[in-house]
Protein backbone atom coordinates (compact mmCIF):
# COMPACT_ATOMS: atom_id res chain seq x y z
CA UNK A 1 0.00 0.00 0.00
CA UNK A 2 0.99 3.69 0.00
CA UNK A 3 0.83 5.76 2.78
CA UNK A 4 1.17 9.70 1.05
CA UNK A 5 1.07 12.53 3.48
CA UNK A 6 0.60 16.55 1.78
CA UNK A 7 -0.41 19.97 3.81
CA UNK A 8 -3.93 20.09 4.09
CA UNK A 9 -4.11 23.74 3.35
CA UNK A 10 -2.09 27.44 2.25
CA UNK A 11 -2.52 30.14 2.18
CA UNK A 12 -0.46 32.71 0.00
CA UNK A 13 -1.14 36.34 -2.33
CA UNK A 14 -1.62 37.07 -5.48
CA UNK A 15 2.01 37.40 -7.69
CA UNK A 16 3.60 35.03 -5.22
CA UNK A 17 4.92 31.41 -5.30
CA UNK A 18 3.71 28.62 -3.27
CA UNK A 19 5.25 25.42 -3.14
CA UNK A 20 3.53 22.26 -1.92
CA UNK A 21 5.23 19.22 -0.44
CA UNK A 22 3.91 15.79 -0.92
CA UNK A 23 5.96 12.95 0.99
CA UNK A 24 5.13 9.22 0.13
CA UNK A 25 6.11 5.61 1.76
CA UNK A 26 4.94 3.26 -1.12
CA UNK A 27 5.50 -0.85 -1.56
CA UNK A 28 6.35 -0.17 -5.43
CA UNK A 29 7.18 3.30 -7.75
CA UNK A 30 5.69 4.15 -11.22
CA UNK A 31 5.56 7.73 -11.17
CA UNK A 32 4.30 10.37 -9.15
CA UNK A 33 1.38 12.65 -10.62
CA UNK A 34 0.02 15.90 -9.50
CA UNK A 35 -3.68 17.27 -10.35
CA UNK A 36 -5.51 20.47 -9.84
CA UNK A 37 -9.20 19.67 -8.59
CA UNK A 38 -11.79 23.71 -8.17
CA UNK A 39 -14.42 22.90 -5.82
CA UNK A 40 -17.13 21.05 -7.12
CA UNK A 41 -14.93 19.94 -10.11
CA UNK A 42 -13.44 16.75 -11.69
CA UNK A 43 -9.60 16.85 -11.03
CA UNK A 44 -7.44 17.41 -14.28
CA UNK A 45 -4.06 16.29 -15.10
CA UNK A 46 -1.05 19.05 -13.96
CA UNK A 47 2.42 17.08 -14.06
CA UNK A 48 4.08 14.13 -14.27
CA UNK A 49 7.44 12.54 -12.58
CA UNK A 50 9.05 9.62 -12.59
CA UNK A 51 12.46 10.32 -13.04
CA UNK A 52 14.33 12.60 -9.87
CA UNK A 53 14.85 16.28 -10.94
CA UNK A 54 12.23 18.67 -11.91
CA UNK A 55 9.88 19.17 -14.66
CA UNK A 56 8.78 23.01 -15.56
CA UNK A 57 5.29 23.73 -17.56
CA UNK A 58 4.77 27.18 -17.50
CA UNK A 59 4.10 28.39 -14.33
CA UNK A 60 3.89 25.26 -12.38
CA UNK A 61 7.09 23.12 -11.80
CA UNK A 62 6.93 19.66 -10.12
CA UNK A 63 10.24 18.24 -8.32
CA UNK A 64 11.08 14.45 -7.46
CA UNK A 65 13.43 12.88 -5.40
CA UNK A 66 13.10 8.87 -5.00
CA UNK A 67 15.23 8.40 -2.27
CA UNK A 68 13.47 10.67 -0.07
CA UNK A 69 10.04 10.00 -1.37
CA UNK A 70 9.65 13.61 -1.72
CA UNK A 71 7.98 15.46 -4.27
CA UNK A 72 6.76 18.96 -4.46
CA UNK A 73 4.68 21.33 -6.94
CA UNK A 74 5.78 24.65 -7.31
CA UNK A 75 3.00 27.61 -8.33
CA UNK A 76 4.55 30.74 -9.96
CA UNK A 77 2.60 34.27 -9.87
CA UNK A 78 0.01 33.04 -8.73
CA UNK A 79 -3.52 33.92 -9.61
CA UNK A 80 -7.12 33.94 -8.20
CA UNK A 81 -7.61 31.31 -10.57
CA UNK A 82 -5.30 28.88 -9.13
CA UNK A 83 -7.11 28.97 -6.30
CA UNK A 84 -8.03 24.86 -5.69
CA UNK A 85 -7.24 21.49 -4.23
CA UNK A 86 -3.97 20.29 -5.80
CA UNK A 87 -3.65 16.01 -5.10
CA UNK A 88 -0.53 14.40 -5.06
CA UNK A 89 -1.33 10.69 -6.64
CA UNK A 90 1.70 7.77 -6.55
CA UNK A 91 1.64 5.09 -8.81
CA UNK A 92 2.64 1.59 -7.88
CA UNK A 93 4.21 -1.47 -9.39
CA UNK A 94 0.84 -2.24 -10.43
CA UNK A 95 -0.44 0.73 -11.99
CA UNK A 96 -2.70 1.64 -9.63
CA UNK A 97 -2.93 5.58 -8.43
CA UNK A 98 -3.15 6.32 -4.56
CA UNK A 99 -4.09 10.06 -3.72
CA UNK A 100 -3.10 11.88 -1.13
CA UNK A 101 -6.05 13.89 0.58
CA UNK A 102 -5.08 17.24 -1.08
CA UNK A 103 -3.71 20.68 -0.16
CA UNK A 104 -6.32 23.29 -0.59
CA UNK A 105 -4.77 26.58 -2.15
CA UNK A 106 -6.32 29.84 -1.31
CA UNK A 107 -5.27 32.79 -2.85
CA UNK A 108 -5.94 36.12 -1.63
CA UNK A 109 -5.73 39.54 -3.67
CA UNK B 1 -15.57 14.59 -28.53
CA UNK B 2 -16.90 14.45 -25.17
CA UNK B 3 -14.09 12.55 -23.36
CA UNK B 4 -15.77 10.96 -20.06
CA UNK B 5 -19.32 11.53 -19.19
CA UNK B 6 -21.09 10.34 -16.17
CA UNK B 7 -24.46 9.86 -15.50
CA UNK B 8 -26.54 10.80 -13.23
CA UNK B 9 -25.08 14.29 -11.97
CA UNK B 10 -26.41 14.28 -8.44
CA UNK B 11 -28.80 11.60 -6.71
CA UNK B 12 -30.69 11.04 -3.91
CA UNK B 13 -31.05 7.43 -2.78
CA UNK B 14 -32.99 6.07 0.05
CA UNK B 15 -31.23 2.88 1.85
CA UNK B 16 -31.23 -0.16 0.46
CA UNK B 17 -32.51 0.72 -3.13
CA UNK B 18 -30.17 -0.43 -5.79
CA UNK B 19 -28.25 2.18 -8.37
CA UNK B 20 -26.37 1.95 -10.81
CA UNK B 21 -23.96 4.98 -12.19
CA UNK B 22 -22.97 5.21 -15.66
CA UNK B 23 -19.47 6.11 -17.27
CA UNK B 24 -18.66 6.65 -20.69
CA UNK B 25 -15.64 7.43 -22.23
CA UNK B 26 -14.80 8.06 -25.99
CA UNK B 27 -11.12 8.09 -26.15
CA UNK B 28 -10.83 4.68 -26.87
CA UNK B 29 -8.77 4.29 -23.41
CA UNK B 30 -8.27 0.73 -22.67
CA UNK B 31 -8.29 1.00 -19.04
CA UNK B 32 -10.95 2.83 -16.30
CA UNK B 33 -11.80 3.46 -13.07
CA UNK B 34 -13.95 3.89 -10.99
CA UNK B 35 -13.31 6.36 -7.57
CA UNK B 36 -15.26 7.57 -4.31
CA UNK B 37 -13.74 10.84 -2.83
CA UNK B 38 -14.71 12.02 0.54
CA UNK B 39 -13.62 14.89 2.73
CA UNK B 40 -10.33 14.77 4.48
CA UNK B 41 -10.25 11.13 2.67
CA UNK B 42 -8.90 12.37 -0.78
CA UNK B 43 -9.90 9.67 -3.93
CA UNK B 44 -9.94 6.20 -3.38
CA UNK B 45 -10.02 3.52 -5.83
CA UNK B 46 -13.32 1.26 -5.54
CA UNK B 47 -12.91 -0.82 -8.89
CA UNK B 48 -11.07 -0.91 -12.20
CA UNK B 49 -10.64 -2.56 -15.51
CA UNK B 50 -7.38 -2.86 -17.83
CA UNK B 51 -9.32 -3.60 -20.46
CA UNK B 52 -12.79 -4.67 -21.79
CA UNK B 53 -13.50 -7.80 -20.42
CA UNK B 54 -11.64 -7.35 -17.43
CA UNK B 55 -12.09 -6.05 -13.91
CA UNK B 56 -10.74 -5.43 -10.63
CA UNK B 57 -10.99 -4.67 -7.28
CA UNK B 58 -9.42 -1.36 -5.46
CA UNK B 59 -8.77 -0.55 -2.04
CA UNK B 60 -12.54 0.15 -1.44
CA UNK B 61 -14.69 -2.75 -3.11
CA UNK B 62 -17.31 -3.91 -1.08
CA UNK B 63 -20.63 -2.92 -1.93
CA UNK B 64 -19.86 -2.16 -5.39
CA UNK B 65 -19.60 -3.97 -8.35
CA UNK B 66 -18.66 -3.41 -12.07
CA UNK B 67 -18.66 -4.78 -15.55
CA UNK B 68 -16.65 -3.83 -18.79
CA UNK B 69 -19.02 -5.25 -21.77
CA UNK B 70 -16.91 -2.89 -24.29
CA UNK B 71 -14.55 -0.43 -24.16
CA UNK B 72 -16.46 2.80 -24.03
CA UNK B 73 -18.66 1.74 -20.82
CA UNK B 74 -17.93 1.03 -17.28
CA UNK B 75 -21.34 1.34 -15.36
CA UNK B 76 -20.72 1.28 -11.17
CA UNK B 77 -23.68 -0.26 -8.96
CA UNK B 78 -24.77 -0.34 -5.41
CA UNK B 79 -26.61 -3.40 -4.95
CA UNK B 80 -28.11 -2.07 -2.03
CA UNK B 81 -27.02 1.26 -1.03
CA UNK B 82 -26.02 2.26 2.74
CA UNK B 83 -25.68 5.67 4.17
CA UNK B 84 -21.97 5.85 3.95
CA UNK B 85 -21.81 5.29 0.38
CA UNK B 86 -22.97 8.73 0.37
CA UNK B 87 -19.91 10.26 -1.37
CA UNK B 88 -18.54 11.70 -5.06
CA UNK B 89 -18.05 8.98 -7.76
CA UNK B 90 -15.79 9.72 -10.07
CA UNK B 91 -15.16 7.61 -13.33
CA UNK B 92 -11.54 8.32 -15.24
CA UNK B 93 -9.38 6.08 -18.19
CA UNK B 94 -6.47 6.30 -18.91
CA UNK B 95 -4.31 6.39 -22.25
CA UNK B 96 -2.12 3.55 -23.50
CA UNK B 97 1.07 3.99 -23.62
CA UNK B 98 3.59 6.05 -20.93
CA UNK B 99 2.80 7.88 -18.94
CA UNK B 100 -0.64 6.67 -18.63
CA UNK B 101 -2.01 9.71 -16.82
CA UNK B 102 -5.42 8.86 -15.92
CA UNK B 103 -8.60 11.66 -16.96
CA UNK B 104 -11.67 12.38 -14.99
CA UNK B 105 -15.17 12.74 -15.89
CA UNK B 106 -17.29 15.02 -14.16
CA UNK B 107 -18.26 13.22 -11.43
CA UNK B 108 -21.67 12.09 -9.59
CA UNK B 109 -22.91 13.38 -5.95
CA UNK B 110 -24.59 10.71 -4.19
CA UNK B 111 -26.93 11.14 -1.34
CA UNK B 112 -28.04 7.75 0.39
CA UNK B 113 -30.65 8.60 3.01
Amino acid sequence: GQNIDQPTEMTATEGAIVQINCTYQTSGFNGLFWYQQHAGEAPTFLSYNVLDGLEEKGRFSSFLSRSKGYSYLLLKELQMKDSASYLCAVRDEDYKLSFGAGTTVTVRA
Amino acid sequence: IAGITQAPTSQILAAGRRMTLRCTQDMRHNAMYWYRQDLGLGLRLIHYSNTAGTTGKGEVPDGYSVSRANTDDFPLTLASAVPSQTSVYFCASSESGPPDTQYFGPGTRLTVL
